[in-house]
Order: C-alpha cells, then structure tokens, then sequence
C-alpha cells in the first residue's frame, strides 16, 4: 500500500525565518514520483515539483529547496527567508509507476506572520 | 480550454436529493481524477480514467457514487441520495502523461444541508 505522512499539521514562522515541511512516504513500488503541491486560500492547487523515484539529485527553485533522500523515505521542502504570500496549505504527493493516481497527505498549514 | 474547468463551483442540495458534478479538462489530456476534499482534511482519491481503460474506481465511498467521461473528454460525478457528510470540496485534475504533471480544476463546493 501507498501512504503519505506530513507529521506536522499547523507551522507558524515569522516573516524571514526559513521553515521546512516533512513528507515521509512509503510505497512498494521500486519507480514512483513525488510532488509538492502549495494550496493558497483561495483553494487552488498549484503545482510546485515533481520528483522520480531515480533522481535523488537536491533541487532549489529560488526560495524553495527540495530534499529526497530514498534512505529515509523523505521527501522535505524548505522555504528559505519565508514571506506572507507563502502562507498556504501544502501538501506532499505519491504516485506510482503503474498509475498516476495521486496519494496526497494530510497537509501542513504554513502561517508566516509579518 | 486553458485550463481544467468544473462547474457548478459551489452547489448546496437538500439531503437526499441527488447532484452532478461536471468536469472539463484540458483538451487532450488522456488521465482525469477526481479527488474529495473534506473541510480542514487532505484529499481523498475518489476515481481516475486513462484513456478507454476500465477506470479505477478503487476510492468511491458508497455505491451512492458514480462517474462518468463522455467520449474521453467530459467526466460527471453524480452523488445519489446525498448525506451531510458528503459535504466537500470536488476536486477534478487531468493529466497528458500521467506523472508529468497534474492540473487541477478550481473545485465545485458541495454543501448537503
């Protein structure tokens, strides 16, 4: 079976702290594909990253960091210097080789004050 | 269209009547989900199509609920009998090549009153 756990549920930051959101996953499937998904209050879901199962290569995206490490099945996102504009829902994904159902967590809601 | 469309975006029904949901994804897109929000909840796999495969319905809660896609292109989700807890966010995304990206649609909100 395919699950994925974000631990934590609610994180508050203030304005400029750096802040990271845990997705730990598990899965059989020796190919599979890993995304971040950000949902802002206006309840979109925005695409962020994919990430397959091969490539366990660090990316950064200007602010954001992504770390997957199949060693502890992990599949972190950091925020460096956070703004008010990241507060948002994000959710960590799976989906398998075989079919692109997506298996989300729970969601970690991000607060970043001024 | 630009991107997945659903409509109605928010609907409220009496209990026990039933509802459709309506999806349109992005034009050639060959995958569509739809996925269950519940207030403050993570989303919850209900049905995926591929193409004219068998869809995996694997994530349908009841028999109350069904699906449909027209010609591999506009998909219905109809709720049966609706309860309160089927109060929701219906979320619906297609797919070109599958793990290469997923676009969601906006989300119709569904309120069983």
């Amino acid at each position: 079976a395919q699950k994925v756990t974000q631990a934590q549920t609610e994180i508050s930051v203030v304005e400029k702290e750096d802040v990271t959101l845990d997705c730990v996953y598990e899965t059989r499937d020796t190919t599979y594909y890993l995304f971040w998904y950000k949902q802002p209050p206006s309840g979109e879901l925005v695409f962020l990253i994919r990430r397959n199962s091969f490539d366990e290569q660090n990316e950064i995206s200007g602010r954001y960091s992504w770390n997957f490490q199949k060693s502890t099945s992990s599949f972190n996102f950091t925020i460096t210097a956070s703004q008010v504009v990241d507060s948002a829902v994000y959710f960590c994904a799976l989906s398998g080789a075989r079919t692109g159902k997506l298996i989300f967590g729970q969601g970690t809601t991000l607060q970043v004050k001024p | 269209g630009a991107g997945v469309s659903q409509s109605p975006s928010n609907k409220v029904t009496e209990k026990g009547k039933d509802v459709e949901l309506r999806c349109d994804p992005i034009s050639g897109h060959t995958a569509l989900y739809w996925y269950r929000q519940s207030l403050g909840q993570g989303l919850e796999f209900l049905i995926y199509f591929q193409g004219n495969s068998a869809p995996d319905k694997s994530g349908l809660p009841s028999d109350r609920f069904s699906a449909e896609r027209t010609g591999g292109s506009v998909s219905t989700l109809t709720i049966q009998r609706t309860q309160q807890e089927d109060s929701a966010v219906y979320l619906c995304a297609s797919s070109s090549r599958g793990h290469y990206g997923y676009t969601f649609g906006s989300g119709t909100r569904l309120t069983v009153v």
